[in-house]
């Protein structure tokens, strides 16, 4: 199957530091990425939808200035959380889809766990 | 709002027994749905999948089944095993085609 890289798998940052994390398409190209975010003993919750070469699509909740994505290549997008604080401490969760297969399963990658200090 | 959900948060079995992981959807116009299992932490790995034309899909030791009629899906694992020990998660594609939305997750344990 296809692979998604995610990288780091694991940060710990200060309080009020930005931290910036990797998915990349390592064998096929994704022109829509998304993030997830999990907080213990829950499921993922879609962050937002990252697109190719324009802006990303946030759900309903999700600071857009606080969680910045940037897709500029058909194999990577980042996110970074900006001001990062405590309570942002989460497993952040990418996917990405093949470009032209509608309705297919989505490739995730292996998790960040960031921790906030 | 679209939502899918679980029956059971938990569910233990017997090594070698079947196991059976339900979760309600809400959204009739899903098409698409996937069951993925989660190890402590890792991403969600792909287990099956199958569309809404069909009713039934078989693969290694799973099937799914899915009653649209009362928007249910159910994931079987026949001979469970210590290695299905995980949290199992059901999701739709929804917006598109695209964008894959999460159950709330059921843990399994396999008793030795």
């Amino acid at each position: 199957g296809a692979v998604v890289s995610q990288h780091p798998s694991r940060v710990i940052c200060k309080s009020g530091t930005s931290v910036k994390i990797e998915c990349r398409s390592l064998d096929f190209q994704a022109t829509t990425m998304f993030w997830y975010r999990q907080f213990p003993k829950q499921s993922l919750m879609l962050m937002a939808t990252s697109n190719e070469g324009s802006k990303a699509t946030y759900e309903q909740g999700v600071e857009k200035d606080k969680f910045l994505i940037n897709h500029a290549s058909l194999t990577l997008s980042t996110l970074t959380v900006t001001s990062a604080h405590p309570e942002d401490s989460s497993f952040y969760i990418c996917s990405a889809s093949i470009a032209y297969l509608l309705n297919t399963e989505a490739f995730f990658g292996q998790g960040t766990r960031l921790t906030v200090v | 709002g679209e939502s899918v959900g679980l029956h059971l948060p938990t569910l233990s079995v017997q090594e070698g027994d079947n196991s059976i992981i339900n979760c309600a959807y809400s959204n009739s116009a899903s098409d698409y749905f996937i069951w993925y299992k989660q190890e402590s932490g890792k991403g969600p790995q792909f287990i099956i999948d199958i569309r809404s034309n069909m009713d039934k899909r078989q693969g290694q030791r799973v099937t799914v089944l899915l009653n649209k009629t009362v928007k249910h899906l159910s994931l079987q694992i026949a001979a469970t095993q210590p290695g299905d020990s995980a949290v199992y998660f059901c999701a739709e594609n929804g917006g598109g085609g695209f964008k894959t939305i999460f159950g709330a997750g059921t843990r399994l344990f396999v008793k030795a």
